[in-house]
């Protein structure tokens, strides 16, 4: 079946940094979305991704589509204490019937 | 509009119960999905349904069943719960194809 790889497992930064964090595919996606997870609740949408190429911010959230549409990945600029949490990232592929997620990034924030 | 409501938030259960976790979104969307929740392992797709009287299976099926007698609705069944289901369970939904999904709240079960 389709499997997503994501990288970093987990990220300890101090606050302030920048953070970045992909995932590639074996297989092409038709859409790349990124979602974010907080403590006891379920996952919440950042950023979508529609098109190969396509780049898109949401605040100091930025996400590119890859090229190859075998790739995304999610940067965060200038993190903060309210950053940390789980991130994964989710696509669909051929038939777009099965959203399938990558393992999660677990990020903390030293402030 | 409430999104997807899933019930209950906690359960725990002794191996062998059988129960039903249920899962509700009044977005009108045509897809729905369970997923699991387990450390290091992210979510895993367990049962699917494109729309009223249509499931699939997702990557772990085995232990599970699901139905959608109605839009609304999507339950997911276990049979004969066994230790190895201990895990947090997502109900998602979709409008429609390659678009986002939107999730509960979780349902946290424990099976010993």
């Amino acid at each position: 079946g389709q499997q997503l790889n994501q990288s970093p497992q987990s990220m300890f930064i101090q606050e302030g940094e920048d953070v970045s964090m992909n995932c590639t595919s074996s297989s092409i996606f038709n859409t790349w979305l990124w979602y974010k997870q907080d403590p006891g609740e379920g996952p919440v949408l950042l950023i979508a991704l529609y098109k190969a190429g396509e780049l898109t911010s949401n605040g100091r959230l930025t996400a590119q589509f890859g090229i190859t549409r075998k790739d995304s990945f999610l940067n965060i600029s200038a993190s903060i204490p309210s950053d940390v949490g789980i991130y994964f990232c989710a696509g669909h592929g051929e038939y777009g019937n099965k959203l399938v997620f990558g393992a999660g990034t677990i990020l903390r924030v030293k402030s | 509009n409430a999104g997807v409501t899933q019930t209950p938030k906690f359960q725990v259960l002794k191996t062998g119960q059988s129960m039903t976790l249920q899962c509700a979104q009044d977005m009108n969307h045509e897809y729905m999905s369970w997923y699991r929740q387990d450390p290091g392992m992210g979510l895993r797709l367990i049962h699917y349904s494109v729309g009223a009287g249509i499931t699939d299976q997702g990557e772990v099926p085995n232990g599970y069943n699901v139905s959608r007698s109605t839009t609304e609705d999507f339950p997911l069944r276990l049979l004969s719960a066994a230790p190895s289901q201990t895990s947090v369970y997502f109900c998602a939904s979709r409008p429609n194809l390659n678009t986002e999904a939107f999730f509960g709240q979780g349902t946290r079960l424990t099976v010993v």
